[in-house]
């Protein structure tokens, strides 16, 4: 069982804003501003898409931007498009393993 | 560019080891830490270890505690897993990356895929 809880599905249609989350406890989330969100197409090493929250490495489309409040995190995209369509995970640090990954949300691009 | 090259995955019986490296290259590798991450087919990520810059740091996830170590040679640029008393569920694509420590995973490599099954 993951440490991070997220949603298995959501999806949007192209143009459309979508939003995910990512359920933790008071020893990840909800304690540290360490939360990192990565995208993973079919056969592809994970990308880093945000990190420390909500900061975007650079390349990476301003249309993804990441919030936390309490002990819950989101990534939101804004007009998605047909090529954001992969699997999104998100990640914390913790006090007790050190580093935990969320179960994996897919986004489907209707 | 940044670029991580992971080698040294296969087919290994139960109870078996297999040494996995990582070639690092576009950077100075010891101004970082580095990771092992890991996917058994069809699941979601999982962090196994990671290393601080010079080696004196080692973190290791709960279920791989004694079997698996990891280690790393700064002239060479190379992070290495060392895993043995393999299982089954140790099958997965293990993947390395960059670290910036307790915090993300900036740059990964394509993977190597570990099979343990009799």
């Amino acid at each position: 069982q993951s440490a991070l809880t997220q949603p298995a599905s959501v999806s949007g249609s192209p143009g459309q804003s979508i939003t995910m989350s990512c359920t933790g406890t008071s020893s990840d989330i909800g304690n540290y501003d360490y939360v990192s969100w990565y995208q993973q197409h079919p056969g592809q090493a994970p990308k880093l898409m945000i990190y420390e929250v909500s900061n975007r490495p650079s390349g990476v489309s301003n249309r993804f931007s990441g919030s936390k409040s309490g002990n819950t995190a989101s990534l939101t995209i804004s007009g998605v498009q047909p090529e954001d369509e992969a699997d999104y995970y998100c990640s914390s640090y913790t006090s007790g393993t050190t580093r935990v990954f969320g179960g994996g949300t897919k986004l489907t691009v209707l | 560019q940044v670029q991580l090259v992971e080698s040294g995955g296969g087919l290994v019986k139960p109870g078996g080891s297999l040494r996995l490296s990582c070639a690092a290259s576009g950077f100075t590798f010891s101004d970082y830490y580095m990771s092992w991450v890991r996917q058994a087919p069809g699941k979601g990520l999982e962090w196994v270890s990671h290393i601080s810059y010079s080696g004196n740091t080692r973190h290791y996830e709960d279920s791989v505690k004694g079997r698996f170590t990891i280690s790393r040679d700064n002239a060479k640029k190379s992070v290495s897993l060392q895993m043995n008393s393999l299982r089954a569920e140790d099958t997965a694509v293990y993947y390395c990356a960059r670290y910036y420590p307790y915090n993300y995973l900036d740059y990964w490599g394509q993977g190597t895929l570990v099979t343990v099954s009799s």
